[in-house]
C-alpha cells in the first residue's frame, strides 16, 4: 500500500518560513492535499491539488509537489499557525494520510 | 454554507456496535461522496472508507472490511457509519468529510466513541 512520510515536528521562528515535507513514491504524479488541525478541533483544508488555497486560507500558505516530495510552505509564521499538519493523496480509490507534522512557532 | 453535523458522543461495551450519523446541509447532498476518518487519542488521521451519496456505493479500507458499514439516507441528507465488534482500540474521534475532488472539505465536528467495559 502507498505510504506518505512526514517529519514528526518542525519549529519556526515567529515571522519566518516553515517548510513541511511529505514524501511518497512518485508523489509528484498525484495530487497532494494538506490539512491543518489545531488542538481540540477538526482538520481544516489549507491546500488542495498541490498548490491551491481554499477561500479564507491566507496567502501565507502555499504548496508544491514534484518527484517524491510534496511541500507545504508557511510564510511569515504566526503564533496561530501552531498546529498539526497532514498531507493526503488519493491512491487506488483510497485516501492515504501522512503521519502528521507538529509545527511549533518559537 | 456547507456544513456537516455529526451525532453526539457514544460509550460502548467491547463487542457492541456503534452507529454515527453525519447530516449535510448547504449543498446538493447526492452530488458528493462522504468519507469517514478516525483519530485515536494522540494519534494521526486514519481513513476508514467512503460512500457515494448519489448511488450508495461504498469503498472501505481493508483494515475495516467486514466490520464497517456506511450507508446514506437521501431524504434526510445524512450518511451513517456503523462499526461492529468494538474493542478498546476503536476508542477514537470519528470524523466525516465531504469529497469535492479527492480531498475533504469541510469536515464534521467529530464524534467521540469510547469503548470501555
Amino acid at each position: 500500500s502507498y505510504e506518505l512520510t512526514q517529519p514528526l515536528s518542525v519549529s519556526v521562528a515567529l515571522g519566518q518560513t516553515a517548510r513541511i515535507t511529505c514524501e511518497g513514491k512518485n508523489i509528484g504524479s498525484k495530487n497532494a492535499h494538506w490539512y491543518q488541525q489545531k488542538p481540540g478541533q477538526a482538520p481544516v483544508l489549507v491546500i488542495y491539488r498541490d498548490n491551491n488555497r481554499p477561500s479564507g486560507i491566507p496567502e501565507r500558505f502555499s504548496g508544491s509537489n514534484s518527484g517524491n516530495t510534496a511541500t507545504l510552505t508557511l510564510s511569515r509564521a504566526q503564533a496561530g499557525d501552531e498546529a498539526d499538519y497532514y498531507c493526503q493523496v488519493w491512491d487506488s480509490s483510497t485516501f492515504v494520510f501522512g503521519s502528521g507534522t507538529k509545527v511549533t512557532v518559537l | 454554507q456547507v456544513q456537516l453535523v455529526q451525532s453526539g458522543a457514544e460509550v460502548k461495551r467491547p463487542g457492541a456496535s456503534v452507529k454515527v450519523s453525519c447530516k449535510a446541509s448547504g449543498y446538493t447532498f447526492t452530488t458528493y461522496a462522504i468519507h469517514w476518518v478516525r483519530q485515536a487519542p494522540g494519534q494521526g488521521l486514519e481513513w476508514m472508507g467512503w460512500v457515494n451519496a448519489g448511488n450508495g456505493d461504498t469503498t472501505y479500507s481493508q483494515k475495516f472490511q467486514g466490520r464497517v458499514t456506511m450507508t446514506r439516507d437521501t431524504s434526510a441528507s445524512t450518511v451513517y457509519m456503523e462499526l461492529s465488534s468494538l474493542r478498546s482500540e476503536d476508542t477514537a474521534l470519528y470524523y466525516c468529510g465531504r469529497d469535492p475532488d479527492e480531498y475533504l472539505d469541510p469536515w464534521g465536528q467529530g464524534t467521540l466513541v469510547t469503548v470501555s467495559s
